[in-house]
């Protein structure tokens, strides 16, 4: 069965350092997501993509954040200057159309240190 | 209260015996659709409701919708060890499935052998 494909799965950086986290869709999919859950919080909505644009962004998706898709296969999500509180598990979604659903990856779990 | 409450927040039960979770949500949704959560993993889809439907069957697992109450809930049936997992509900309010969700803080549910 196809997957979302998300690396790397954990990844510790210093605060105000850069992180680039990868996803790869599946491949029919057109739809594309970030979605981030603190530990012991809910999981909530960053930003959906579509047609190489930002389709729909939350509150939390401030400036410090990106995302790009700069291929035919990647999806990234680019937190400029990382802050403690950024820490959380990081899940990228995907979907097409009609779908029942999401596909969602395993996470990457990010560290601010 | 916010949009996807789950009730209740934590469930445990024996191996073999029914379980049940609800979910409440505030505004008109478009669809709903439940998803589990094993412990620091990712989100396994498990099925969605649309909100023309009133109950939908995968498996063990029974899914009923009532719009009227603006509520949802979720049965697993002969439960097993390995249903052992946060469940969550997450509410599409767009008439697009492929809109952003809104996902409620989930029942961790523990079966117990």
């Amino acid at each position: 069965e196809p997957e979302v494909t998300q690396t790397p799965s954990h990844q510790v950086t210093q605060m105000g350092q850069e992180v680039i986290l990868r996803c790869v869709p599946i491949s029919n999919h057109l739809y594309f997501y970030w979605y981030r859950q603190i530990l012991g919080q809910k999981v909530e909505f960053l930003v959906s993509f579509y047609n190489n644009e930002i389709s729909e962004k939350s509150e939390i998706f401030d400036d410090q954040f990106s995302v790009e898709r700069p291929d035919g296969s990647n999806f990234t999500l680019k937190i400029r200057s990382t802050k403690l509180e950024d820490s959380a598990m990081y899940f990228c979604a995907s979907t097409k159309q009609g779908a029942n659903g999401y596909t969602f990856g395993s996470g990457t779990r990010l560290t601010v240190v | 209260s916010q949009q996807g409450e789950e009730d209740p927040q934590a469930l445990s039960i024996q191996e073999g015996e029914n379980a049940t979770m609800n979910c409440s949500y505030k505004t008109s949704i478009n669809n709903l659709q439940w998803y589990r959560q094993n412990s620091g993993r990712g989100l396994v889809h498990l099925i969605l409701i649309r909100s023309n439907e009133r109950e939908k069957h995968s498996g063990r697992l029974r899914v009923t919708l009532d719009t009227s109450k603006k509520s949802s809930s979720l049965l697993i049936t002969a439960s097993r060890a390995a249903d052992t997992a946060s469940y969550f509900c997450a509410t599409a309010l767009t008439t697009d499935s492929w809109g952003k969700f809104q996902f409620g803080a989930g029942t961790q549910v523990v079966v117990t052998p």
